[in-house]
């Protein structure tokens, strides 16, 4: 079964810094990988996604993830942090075979400080 | 409308009580997917559905929760007897190709949170 891992459950960093959420996931075999956010009071938006060629996967609003294979892991990133970037990330897996059942991770709150 | 639906948006029911959750997906799409979100954790699947078939309902937690998608478009969730562990935010996604194929996309909806008393 596969399963997912955040590290950082609750984050807080003040405006401008710069972001990495640690994800890590158990699979063996060919994965699709998922970053979705969720502001406050909104429903879970996809934020970026990694199915295949480019391990660096650009999303919106600045975000970017990078698949590294060989340490099952899938952190994204942001430059510079803004207030309006204050929301619950989740990391998500498919296997790429068979249909998409999706595995969350527990998630990781963010909170930017202006 | 453009995106994935869910009604009620807030449902809060006595223990015993049935409930229907309700999941309007966005046109077209074939495959419809329920999740449940306890507080503080990830969402985390209940079953799923091609067009009306019902594929895997695995992770139902057990016979009080059913859910059906007669005409493969909007689907039900129905817990019967509700106990205070039901409750839980609960989503609804759906994606244009079918649960199968590769390299698809799940939109969710707004979630449904239910609380048990």
């Amino acid at each position: 079964a596969q399963s997912v891992s955040q590290h950082n459950h609750h984050v807080i960093l003040s405006e401008a810094a710069s972001l990495e959420l640690g994800c890590n996931y158990s699979y063996g075999g060919t994965v699709n990988l998922f970053w979705y956010v969720q502001y406050p009071g909104q429903h879970l938006q996809l934020l970026l996604k990694y199915f295949s060629g480019d391990p660096l996967v650009k999303g919106i609003k600045g975000f970017e993830a990078e698949f590294i294979k060989s340490k099952f892991s899938f952190n994204l990133r942001k430059p510079s942090v803004q207030w309006s970037d204050t929301a619950e990330y989740f990391c998500a897996v498919t296997n790429s075979g068979g249909y998409q059942k999706v595995t969350f991770g527990i998630g990781t709150k963010l909170q930017v400080i202006p | 409308g453009a995106g994935v639906s869910q009604s009620p948006r807030y449902k809060v029911t006595k223990r015993g009580q049935d409930v229907a959750l309700r999941c309007d997906p966005i046109s077209g799409h074939v495959s419809l997917y329920w999740y449940r979100q306890a507080l503080g954790q990830g969402p985390e699947f209940l079953t799923y559905f091609n067009y009306e078939a019902q594929q895997d309902k695995s992770g139902l937690p057990n016979d009080r929760f059913s859910a059906e998608r007669p005409e493969g478009s909007i689907s039900t969730l129905t817990i019967q007897r509700t106990e205070q562990r039901d409750s839980a935010m609960y989503r609804c996604a759906s994606s244009l190709g079918s649960a199968e194929q590769t390299q698809e996309t799940q939109y969710f909806g707004p979630g449904t949170r239910l609380l048990v008393l």
